[in-house]
C-alpha cells in the first residue's frame, strides 16, 4: 500500500521568502515521488520526479525537493516565491509504473505581494 | 503535438441526461488515464487503458460510468444518467510505456449537473 499527506491545503508566503511545501509518503518498497502543479483552469504539470538517483531533485521553474527516507518526506521548496507560483502543488507516490501512482490531497500556495 | 486534448471544456447538464466526455491522447502514448477532481475527494483514478485495452476500473464509482478507447487516438467517459453529485473536473492524461515517467494532463472538462 502507499499514501501521501500532504501538511496544510493552505499556505500563504510573502513573495520573496522561502517556499516549503511538506509531504511525507508511505510506501511499502522504494518509491518513486512526484510533485505537479496545477495552474487555476489547467491540468497538472509535473515540476520534478524522485527515482532512486539523486536525493535532491531539481525541477522547473526553481524548485526543488529533498528525498529524506530517514523522516519519509519529500518537501517542495523554492528559495524565493514569485507572484507567478501562485497555484496547487500536488504530491504523489508510485511504487512502480505511473498507472500506480497516488495524489496527495494538494496544497494551495498563495503568494502575497 | 498539442498535447493532450479533452472537449468540452465545460458541460452544463440537467439530472438525468447522459453526459460524454471526450479525450484525445498524445500521439504515441499507450497509456491513458481518467481522473476525477472534487474539493472533497481531490484526485481520483477513475480508469486507465493500456494499448486500447481497460486495465483497471476499479476507481469508477458505479455502473453509472463507462469509459471506451476505440482506438489509440480517442476515449470517450460517459456518464448516464448524471446526477448532482457528479459534478467534478474530469482529467484525460496519457503517458508512454509501462515505466515512472511524465503523464501529460489536458485541461479537464469542467461537468456541472443541476
Amino acid at each position: 500500500a502507499q499514501s501521501v499527506t500532504q501538511l496544510g491545503s493552505h499556505v500563504s508566503v510573502s513573495e520573496g521568502a522561502l517556499v516549503l511545501l511538506r509531504c511525507n509518503y508511505s510506501s511499502s518498497v522504494p518509491p518513486y515521488l512526484f510533485w505537479y502543479v496545477q495552474y487555476p483552469n489547467q491540468g497538472l504539470q509535473l515540476l520534478l520526479k524522485y527515482t532512486s538517483a539523486a536525493t535532491l531533485v531539481k525541477g522547473i521553474n526553481g524548485f526543488e525537493a529533498e528525498f529524506k527516507k530517514s523522516e519519509t518526506s519529500f518537501h517542495l521548496t523554492k528559495p524565493s516565491a514569485h507572484m507567478s507560483d501562485a497555484a496547487e502543488y500536488f504530491c504523489a507516490v508510485s511504487s512502480g509504473g505511473y498507472q500506480k501512482v497516488t495524489f496527495g490531497t494538494g496544497t494551495k500556495l498563495q503568494v502575497i505581494p | 503535438d498539442a498535447g493532450v486534448i479533452q472537449s468540452p471544456r465545460h458541460e452544463v447538464t440537467e439530472m438525468g441526461q447522459e453526459v460524454t466526455l471526450r479525450c484525445k491522447p498524445i500521439s504515441g502514448h499507450d497509456y491513458l488515464f481518467w481522473y476525477r477532481q472534487t474539493m472533497m475527494r481531490g484526485l481520483e483514478l477513475l480508469i486507465y487503458f493500456n494499448n486500447n485495452v481497460p486495465i483497471d476500473d476499479s476507481g469508477m464509482p458505479e455502473d453509472r460510468f463507462s469509459a471506451k478507447m476505440p482506438n489509440a487516438s480517442f476515449s470517450t467517459l460517459k456518464i448516464q444518467p448524471s446526477e448532482p453529485r457528479d459534478s467534478a473536473v474530469y482529467f484525460c492524461a496519457s503517458t508512454q510505456g509501462d515505466r515512472v515517467s511524465e503523464a501529460f494532463f489536458g485541461q479537464g472538462t469542467r461537468l456541472t449537473v443541476v
